[in-house]
Formats: C-alpha cells, structure tokens, sequence
C-alpha cells in the first residue's frame, strides 16, 4: 500500500518562530488533506489542497502532486498552535485515506 | 450545522460487556468511516462503508462489527469487548465527489 512519510516527528518552537511540516507519499495519492489535532483530541481540519498553495491565517500549505509532496508552513508560531498535525491522501476509487503518523508539535511562550 | 456527531462521547465497560457507538452525519456524505487512536499513535481505520447498506473491512477489524442502515448513520458495534480495545475511537465522513474528510469529536472507551 501507499506509504505516507512525515517529518519531522517532533518540533519544538518558541512562540513567534516559523517552521515547515513535510508530508512524503510513495505514490500518487488525491484530495490531500491537513489536520491539527489540538491537545484536547479533536480533529480540525486545516486544508484540502490536492495540489497548488493555500493560506489561511498564519498558516499556508503547498502541494505538488506530481513530486508526491506537502509542506505546510507555521508563521508567528503561537502556543495555540500546539498539538499533532497530521496529513492524509486518498489512496482509491474506494474512499480510503492513508494517514501519517503526524507531526508532535510544542510551542513554548 | 452539527457535521458528524459521535455518541456517547465517554464509556467504561467491563471485559465481556458489548456496546454500540452511533456516528451521524448531516452532510449527506456517501462514505463513512470508523478510525481507533491508541496514545502516542496515529489513526487505524477499523472500517468503513461507500454507501447505504455497504460496508468494508480496515486495516483493524477484529472484534468490530458495523452496520450503515441509513445513509446518514454509521454504528460500530463492541460484541464481547477486551483490554485491548481501550482506545479513541473517531468517525468520518467525506462527500465521493471531493473526498474531503470530516471528523467527529471522538469517543473515549475504556475497558477494565
């Protein structure tokens, strides 16, 4: 099946500094997605961006299907920002998404 | 505008004891899905239905039986709950056309 590779695993950052989440896939995937999951457990959606860029507040995110890749950037990091980010493809006809493990991230004031 | 609610939100069971967890969603989504999040680890679909009346397997599906009666409505049945399955357990939902996924707010079981 279709491997889904995110790095880094864990990211510490000091409120106010930028960072870069990458989402790897071994093979095509569609409709990729990005979510926080907050400290609390749930499950926001961020972005759908099968491919092109998207911004929305302080947060932007980058697909280039063709290279099998995402970026999702983090600017003026706050503590809100804290929790798991994971990314997701859909990987068939069939409505199933292959998820990564996420992303840890902490943000300290 | 609910989106996909998850009930109950919070359960303890005994080992043995069997228990349903109902996700509905408004959306008038085709495919549902059932996730488990286990501590410190990502999420494993148990499994999942493209329509009214249709349901597949995951990559976790042992111990779990699901049921889609009405298209808006997705239950996991627990027959004879174990240890094992203490976990969170997250529905989804995603329209066939964009294949956005939409999650509900989690269902936290415990089994003793």
């Amino acid at each position: 099946g279709i491997q889904v590779e995110q790095s880094p695993p864990d990211l510490i950052l000091q409120e106010g500094a930028n960072s870069t989440l990458r989402c790897n896939f071994s093979d095509s995937v569609n409709n990729l997605q990005w979510f926080h999951q907050n400290p609390w457990g749930q499950l926001i959606n961020l972005f759908y961006i099968p491919s092109g860029t998207k911004q929305n507040g302080r947060l932007s995110a980058t697909t280039v299907a063709t290279e099998r890749y995402s970026l999702l950037y983090i600017s003026s990091s706050q503590t809100t920002d804290s929790g798991v980010y994971f990314c997701a493809g859909l990987t068939d006809s069939w409505g199933k998404f292959q998820f990564g493990a996420g992303t840890q991230v902490v943000v300290t004031p | 505008n609910a989106g996909v609610t998850q009930t109950p939100k919070f359960r303890v069971l005994k080992t043995g004891q069997s228990m349903t967890l109902l996700c509905a969603q408004d959306m008038n989504h085709e495919y549902m899905y059932w996730y488990r999040q286990d501590p410190g680890m990502g999420l494993r679909l148990i499994h999942y239905s493209v329509g009214e009346g249709t349901t597949a397997k995951g990559e976790v599906p042992d111990g779990y039986n699901v049921s889609r009666l009405k298209k808006q409505n997705f239950l996991l049945g627990l027959e004879s709950a174990a240890p094992s399955q203490t976990s969170v357990y997250f529905c989804a939902s995603s329209y066939v056309g964009t294949g956005e996924l939409f999650f509900g707010e989690g269902s936290r079981l415990t089994v003793l």
